[in-house]
């Protein structure tokens, strides 16, 4: 996984414009996915999932599209406000050897900064 | 606040020394997570447990252990602690074995002087 802190990828978006993050995916088989927020010094967050027979999944103020094809993820943010600033992660759910278990495997981080 | 607890919230120790973490998970969930978060290595899975039973393993060391009780909380044992083993330590649960949401605790901080 990325690390998190100074050398995360950061986003920086004025508030009240949409913010896209976005997250490429490792495993092609991976048939579940989620978007977790983790604000400094707190533990993530959920904020949306997504099946692999979906592309589009909304919720509120958020949207997550999927790209199967080339193994890509999205998480857009509408109207962005102060509190969305935060550190932003998909992750992927695999299975694990065949034991009827998942894992979640983290990727890379991206740091959303809203401008006020 | 995602109903999963964890205790304590700040740790300090130092090399050599064992600790303990706990875990409760959100009420009805019997799949419990222990991830690992550093600066230089980001979210890490470390270990799963179904029901009492660990399920799955991740880059656990092995100076480090974990266990669930019949009540369903869990404990993360780390040993002969390093420098390099000062992290977040994050619990996550689950409702059940299968492909689902998990729900992460506000984490301990884990300093090793």
């Amino acid at each position: 996984g990325e690390s998190v802190g100074l050398h995360l990828p950061t986003l920086s978006v004025q508030e009240g414009d949409n913010s896209i993050i976005n997250c490429a995916y490792s495993n092609s088989a991976s048939d579940y996915f989620i978007w977790y927020k983790q604000e400094s010094g707190k533990g993530p967050q959920f904020i949306i999932d997504i099946r692999s027979n979906m592309d589009k999944r909304q919720g509120q103020r958020v949207t997550v599209l999927l790209n199967k094809t080339v193994k890509h993820l999205s998480l857009q943010i509408a109207a962005t406000q102060p509190g969305d600033s935060a550190v932003y992660f998909c992750a992927e759910n695999q299975a694990y050897s065949g034991a009827g278990s998942y894992q979640l495997t983290f990727g890379k981080g991206t740091k959303l900064s809203v401008i006020p | 606040d995602s109903g999963v607890t964890q205790t304590p919230k700040h740790l300090i120790t130092a090399t050599g020394q064992r600790v303990t973490l706990r875990c409760s998970p959100r009420s009805g969930d019997l799949s419990v997570y222990w991830y690992q978060q550093s600066l230089d290595q980001g979210l890490q899975f470390l270990i799963q447990y179904y029901n009492g039973e660990e399920r799955a393993k991740g880059n656990i060391l092995e100076r480090f252990s974990a266990q669930q009780f019949p009540d369903l909380h869990s404990e993360l044992n780390l040993s002969s602690l390093e420098l390099g083993d000062s992290a977040l330590y994050f619990c996550a649960s689950s409702a059940r074995l299968a492909a689902d949401t998990q729900y992460f605790g506000p984490g301990t901080r884990l300093t090793v002087l």
